[in-house]
């Protein structure tokens, strides 16, 4: 049973297009994470959201929290050749670190 | 480097053998964890530690497969006579403490290739 379904699961466009990245649960997760994993490496946090409803920015990367803190959106303007990756949501559920993770989406950005 | 080491970064064995799994966590970071990655998917969690004891096993697919650590820091994660579905990337990721808030950082991951 997949807990965090991300679409799309496969995503190319071309340089200066706009893109969102959906994440969604039938479950309440306590928290939020988006990740991003390059070939050959460890996926790297970029952002994480708590509050139902909160919004985050990170340079043209904007994430939201559902106000049911049941899913996740991440949009990013201007996409570029270097947004290029395997991006990753995963949620937490309290006391420990464990993360379920998403299945993932991977992002080509064409120049 | 500062960061989560792995080794070896490549393994590949024959069916039926054991492989033994190394992650060198950031030093001082009392959280570990294991998960395993199938090629261009998502993370599945494995096991978490807290210092050398383990409050959440409950990812290890089989009982082929255990996991210890010792004096806090370096892990290892074993997997008994592999099978082919065992083949994926093994990642390990360190954290300060083991709430879902601390940030977790990956070290590389270590491919496992079973034929």
């Amino acid at each position: 049973t997949q807990l965090l379904e991300q679409s799309p699961q496969f995503l190319s466009i071309q340089e200066g297009e706009n893109l969102t990245v959906y994440c969604n649960s039938s479950s309440v997760f306590s928290s939020l994470q988006w990740y991003r994993q390059e070939p050959g490496e460890g996926p790297v946090l970029l952002v994480t959201v708590v509050t139902g409803g909160e919004v985050k920015k990170l340079k043209r990367l904007t994430f939201q929290f559902g106000d049911a803190r049941k899913d996740s959106s991440l949009h990013i303007t201007a996409a570029q050749p270097g947004d290029t990756g395997l991006y990753l949501c995963a949620g937490g559920r309290g006391n420990t670190g464990k993360l379920i993770f998403g299945q993932g989406t991977t992002l080509q950005v064409k120049p | 480097g500062a960061g989560v080491s792995q080794s070896p970064s490549n393994k590949v064995t024959e069916k039926g053998k054991d492989v033994e799994l190394r992650c060198d966590p950031i030093s001082g970071h009392t959280a570990l964890y294991w998960y395993r990655q199938s090629l261009g998917q998502g993370l599945e969690f494995l096991i978490y530690f807290q210092g050398n004891s383990a409050p959440d096993k409950s990812g290890l697919p089989s009982d082929r497969f255990s996991a210890e650590r010792t004096g806090g820091s370096v892990s290892t994660l074993t997997i008994q006579r592999t099978q082919q579905e065992d083949s994926a990337v093994y990642l390990c990721a360190s954290s300060l403490g083991g709430r879902e808030l601390n940030e977790q950082f990956f070290g590389p991951g270590t491919r496992l290739t079973v034929l």
